[in-house]
């Protein structure tokens, strides 16, 4: 089973908006991500967690606000976004102790910013 | 400087005919890792076959292959006997580095190849 759960899968909010995204897997990886994906272009990292610890930040600005709270579960809180974060938000996870440490992607949550 | 290249913004095959699609890299490694994945118009993201940069041998999945070129760094997949459903976005990413050790690694992404498969 590699099945990655994101939740909500699409979600509209306004500039004011406070909104989170969920994303859970179990798996048993250790390895989590936040990636952005903009219309016709490739994923872009955002975040890492390493066993539940912040391992990378790509310089995103602090409306985002990644949270761990356990080895399975991510969110990923928005406060305050303005209309250019419209996007595709995937997640994934790895087992970050194997040769390969594939990532393993959600169905991802489309966000639209009004 | 782009460290995955796919030069095929598009491509349109037959059904049932085999499929390349192209992903050069560039890296000083020398251990890193090459993956493909698809995406669907729904937006996931599948992985489809990995390759290690030591591993001798391509790697192959059922109907997909990978052919590995170390020399020339490519990393081409070929899906054989293509299908309706192998319409969808490729990715060829890259991770470099050795990830033994707590703390995970970043993957690059190729700019993608839309693949349509007509029937």
């Amino acid at each position: 089973d590699t099945e990655v759960t994101q939740t909500p899968k699409h979600l509209v909010m306004g500039m004011t908006n406070k909104k989170s995204l969920k994303c859970e897997q179990h798996m048993g990886h250790r390895a989590m991500y936040w990636y952005k994906q903009k219309a016709k272009k490739p994923p872009e990292l955002m975040f890492v967690y390493s066993y539940e610890k912040l391992s990378i930040n790509e310089s995103v600005p602090s409306r985002f606000s990644p949270e761990c709270p356990n080895s399975s579960l991510l969110n990923l809180h928005l406060h305050a976004l303005q209309p250019e974060d419209s996007a595709l938000y995937l997640c994934a996870s790895s087992q970050d102790e194997t040769r390969e440490n594939i990532q393993y992607f959600g169905a991802g949550t489309r966000l639209s910013v009004l | 400087a782009q460290k995955i290249t796919q030069t095929q913004p598009g491509m349109f095959v037959q059904e049932k005919e085999a499929v390349t699609l192209d992903c050069t890299y560039d890296t000083s490694d020398q251990s890193y890792g090459l993956f493909w994945y698809k995406q669907p118009s729904s937006g996931e993201m599948i992985f489809l076959i990995y390759q290690g940069s030591y591993d001798e041998q391509n790697a192959t999945e059922g109907r997909y292959s990978l052919n590995f070129q170390k020399a020339r760094k490519s990393a081409n997949l070929v899906i054989s006997a293509s299908q309706l459903g192998d319409s969808a976005m490729y990715f060829c990413a890259m991770r470099e580095g050795v990830s033994l050790i707590q703390g995970a690694q970043k993957l690059v992404f190729g700019q993608g190849t839309r693949l349509t498969i007509n029937p």
